[in-house]
């Protein structure tokens, strides 16, 4: 399966600023996925990301609070954008490997104070 | 839209216990369940994966089943261990839907 390589692991930030989180894989992969998972919640889907194309976001998520950039079959990143206290999640990138099974990452914990 | 549920939320059991963790789909028409194990703050391991077609499927002291017609998989771990502690979730791939997450369940294994 996929390896996959998030980063960072975990981030402390200011009200009001913006946070890159880059995920890195180690294979060619077609679809890309960006979760959250707030403290104590199961996962909850952001957006796909498919190479060549714009992201595809859920019901809730915009695209001027998680801009997403796909520039490859192997690299994403999701930026959080203007963050608030209520942003303070982990964030998972994941990976489908062709044959509908997901592969994450390791998350990246984010806290904003 | 698919619902995915888990029960029970939180379980606790002293070392060597067989246990069952349950897992419940709204709709049927599913192309696989996956089983993950998630360790606190970290990432998703996967455990097992049991395509439509399948019934169950076994990796070590793990074993999953999967009852499509009834919106049934359970997750049985024998002979536990302090190590299984975890929080172990369910996902279902839903054609139109991707994955959808069940709320997992936060298991203890007392030494």
């Amino acid at each position: 399966s996929a390896v996959i390589s998030q980063k960072p692991s975990r981030d402390i930030c200011q009200r009001g600023t913006s946070l890159t989180i880059q995920c890195q894989v180690d294979s060619q992969v077609t679809m890309m996925f960006w979760y959250r998972q707030q403290p104590g919640q199961s996962l909850t889907l952001i957006a796909t990301a498919n190479q060549g194309s714009e992201a595809t976001y859920e019901s809730g998520f915009v695209i001027d609070k998680f801009p997403i950039s796909r520039p490859n079959l192997t690299f994403s990143t999701l930026t959080v954008s203007n963050m608030s206290p209520e942003d303070s999640s982990i964030y998972l990138c994941s990976v489908e490997d062709g044959a509908n099974v997901l592969t994450f990452g390791a998350g990246s914990r984010l806290t904003v104070l | 839209k698919q619902e995915v549920t888990q029960i029970p939320a939180a379980l606790s059991v002293p070392e060597g216990e067989n246990l069952v963790l349950n897992c419940s789909f709204t709709d049927s028409a599913i192309y696989n369940l996956q089983w993950f194990r998630q360790d606190p703050g970290k990432g998703l391991t996967s455990l097992l994966l049991i395509q439509s077609s399948q019934r169950e499927q076994t990796s070590g002291r793990l074993n999953a089943s999967l009852d499509k017609s009834s919106g049934r998989s359970t997750l049985y771990i024998a002979a536990s261990q302090p190590g299984d502690s975890a929080t172990y979730l369910c996902a279902v791939w839903v054609k139109g839907q991707n994955f959808v997450f069940g709320p997992g369940t936060r298991l203890s294994v007392l030494p």
